[in-house]
């Protein structure tokens, strides 16, 4: 059975600080794909990254950047010099190679204030 | 059309009736996947299309709920005997093929048993 924890139900930062935002994972699949999802207060999930099982590195996109580690299980999403629009829900899933259907875990509320 | 079109936005029925969320995937996207997110929960997977058939419907909570799409278009999820468990956001997805390429979610439509 695949499951995704996100031990962290909210986070309140103050705007420029960093975040990092955990995600821990359990599957018995050898090949498997990791997302990062966010959810404004509108809504709609948003799509941020992809990453497949047998691709470790890390990969950095302007303020965000993502820490794959196999041997820990976990896939954590850090928010460098936050900003008030980062405020969401950010949501990190799991899905197997054979499959389609995305296993999220709960979702971590982040609150930046100014 | 740009993006996955979602109607209603917010449904407020009564228990007992019968309800149909309809979505509308963004143009060319074969694969199509309904999900549900209770509140203050992560997303629950309902069913999964390709094309017009559904590969995978083992997420339907119960024999109330039924989702259907025509062609490579529009899917309708209906829901018979409204019950309040049934209140959540459903949100519907899609992508180019049910390999990974990372879905594109629609706005939900918020329903409300009352």
């Amino acid at each position: 059975a695949q499951k995704v924890t996100q031990a962290q139900t909210e986070i309140s930062v103050v705007e420029k600080e960093d975040v990092t935002l955990d995600c821990v994972y359990e599957t018995r699949d050898t090949t498997y794909y990791l997302f990062w999802y966010k959810q404004p207060p509108s809504g709609e999930l948003v799509f941020l990254i992809r990453r497949i099982s047998f691709d470790e590195q890390n990969e950095i996109s302007g303020r965000y950047s993502w820490n794959f580690q196999k041997s820990t299980s976990s896939f954590n999403f850090t928010i460098t010099a936050s900003q008030v629009v980062d405020s969401a829900v950010y949501f990190c899933a799991l899905s197997s190679n054979s499959g389609y259907a995305l296993n999220f875990g709960k979702g971590t509320s982040l609150l930046v204030t100014p | 059309g740009a993006g996955v079109s979602q109607s209603p936005s917010n449904k407020v029925t009564e228990k007992g009736k019968d309800v149909e969320l309809r979505c509308d995937p963004i143009s060319g996207h074969t694969a199509l996947y309904w999900y549900r997110q209770r509140l203050g929960q992560g997303l629950e997977f309902l069913i999964y299309f390709q094309g017009n058939s559904a590969p995978d419907k083992s997420g339907l909570p119960s024999d109330r709920f039924s989702a259907e799409r025509t062609g490579e278009s529009v899917s309708t999820l209906t829901i018979q005997r409204t019950q309040q468990e049934d209140s959540a956001v459903y949100l519907c997805a899609s992508s180019l093929a049910a390999t990974f390429h990372g879905y594109t979610f629609g706005s939900g439509t918020r329903l409300t048993v009352v």
